[in-house]
């Protein structure tokens, strides 16, 4: 079945350091590939998404290329500040009415 | 604009008892979806509804039910409750079904199971 690998955290990095996060799906068809952070205490908001093959998703300095030939969706960001500590999702969606998850990875930013 | 509603924000529950929890969408959202997060993990689908009707169920026992009214809120209906139905239930709206739509989540229901 489709599935979504993320890569175990936590991930501490201190404050302006280059963020990666990596992410990678198994699907049947052609997914649309999703971000999503949670902040402590809260649900989760969407931070971006790609719906087809080599397209970019990018908000708040944050960006994922959607690579359809090693099925991956890395989450990176330039110059991380001690508010993007969170967790962040990695998802994917296809058939239109259900979103698999994967497993999430904290973010810790130290100043 | 109000964002998704859910309530009960907490909620503590006996083994055996039945719960309610509710979720109003975005204004506009016609799709409500379900899912549990269980403490760690990554949210599991529970439900989606849209226009009223049930579209797709995820991998849960028939002690899980949900409905959506004509204003498009929801409820999720758990009976029996075990221990490990213990989660954050989290509701989210999208205005359509499809594949390239992202979710707009509530704050959730922390249901604890005693």
């Amino acid at each position: 079945g489709d599935s979504v690998t993320q890569m175990e955290g936590p991930v501490t990095l201190s404050e302006e350091a280059f963020l990666t996060i990596n992410c990678t799906y198994t699907a049947t068809g052609y997914p649309s590939l999703f971000w999503y952070v949670q902040y402590p205490g809260e649900g989760l908001q969407l931070l971006l998404k790609a719906t087809k093959a080599d397209d970019k998703g990018s908000n708040k300095g944050f960006e994922a290329t959607y690579r359809k030939e090693t099925t991956s969706f890395h989450l990176e960001k330039g110059s991380v500040q001690v508010s993007d500590s969170a967790v962040y999702f990695c998802a994917l969606k296809t058939g239109g009415f259900k979103t698999i998850f994967g497993a999430g990875t904290r973010l810790f930013v130290k100043a | 604009d109000a964002g998704v509603t859910q309530s009960p924000t907490h909620l503590i529950k006996t083994r055996g008892q039945h719960v309610t929890l509710r979720c109003s969408p975005i204004s506009g959202h016609k799709s409500v979806s379900w899912y549990q997060q269980v403490l760690g993990q990554g949210p599991q689908f529970i439900f989606q509804y849209y226009e009223k009707e049930e579209r797709g169920r995820g991998n849960f026992p028939d002690r899980f039910s949900a409905r959506q009214f004509p204003n498009y809120s929801s409820e999720l209906n758990v009976n029996a409750l075990l221990l490990g139905d213990s989660a954050l239930y989290l509701c989210a709206s999208s205005l359509e079904t499809g594949t390239s739509h992202g979710y707009t989540f509530g704050s959730g229901t922390r249901l604890t199971v005693v």
